[in-house]
């Protein structure tokens, strides 16, 4: 069955420090990809998302993220994190079938902590 | 507010008894999801309309779960019978199908705790 992996489960990190969390998709053909984002008692929000086209994208609060098609990932960065940064992120894929777009599968999520 | 709306936002029931949440969508969004999130997970997908047509439901949707969308507007989400197990947060999304460029936008959820 198709899947998405985050490989961290949690990541502390200081103000300014930069980050990256991975993600990885199991499916060899057409994608659309994107990053949720959900804030402490917050709903999804998009951080961003790549249907085609140039693979790096760039989202919103200084968030990009670059799709890397040979190695079915779309890691997530920012040079400089700050405290409002804490959150829990997700990845997520549709994966399409005969030019229509499929569910959206989410990975189990990374948590984020910047202390300040 | 154009966004996702759900209802209720928290639901608390006893086990056996039956509960129902609302979701209305973004109007001009055809397509409507049900996900559900328990913690320490990401979202699951359980069933998504495209108008009025359920054209797909997950296998985590047992026969205690149904949905429907009777108008292509709104959608229910019924749960029979509750079980602990049916704790979680419920998520509603909606997006196009039509476009280059289509995105889902997710509802706030409903919090059902069953005791």
């Amino acid at each position: 069955a198709q899947s998405v992996s985050q490989h961290n489960h949690h990541v502390i990190l200081s103000e300014a420090a930069s980050l990256e969390l991975g993600c990885n998709y199991s499916y060899g053909g057409t994608v659309n990809l994107f990053w949720y984002v959900q804030y402490p008692g917050q709903h999804l929000q998009l951080l961003l998302k790549y249907f085609s086209g140039d693979p790096l994208v760039k989202g919103i609060k200084g968030f990009e993220a670059e799709f890397i098609k040979s190695k079915f990932s779309f890691n997530l960065r920012k040079p400089s994190v700050q405290w409002s940064d804490t959150a829990e992120y997700f990845c997520a894929v549709t994966m399409n079938y005969g030019g229509s777009q499929g569910n959206l599968i989410f990975g189990k999520g990374t948590k984020l902590s910047v202390k300040p | 507010d154009t966004g996702v709306s759900q209802d209720p936002r928290h639901k608390i029931t006893k086990r056996g008894q039956n509960v129902t949440f609302r979701c209305d969508p973004i109007s001009e969004h055809n397509r409507l999801y049900w996900y559900r999130q328990t913690l320490g997970q990401g979202p699951e997908f359980l069933t998504y309309f495209q108008n009025e047509a359920q054209l797909e439901k997950s296998r985590l949707l047992s026969d205690r779960f149904s949905a429907e969308r009777p108008k292509g507007s709104f959608s229910t989400l019924e749960i029979q019978r509750t079980e602990q197990g049916d704790s979680a947060m419920y998520l509603c999304a909606s997006s196009r199908t039509t476009g280059a460029d289509y995105g889902y936008t997710f509802g706030s959820g409903t919090r059902l705790t069953v005791v």
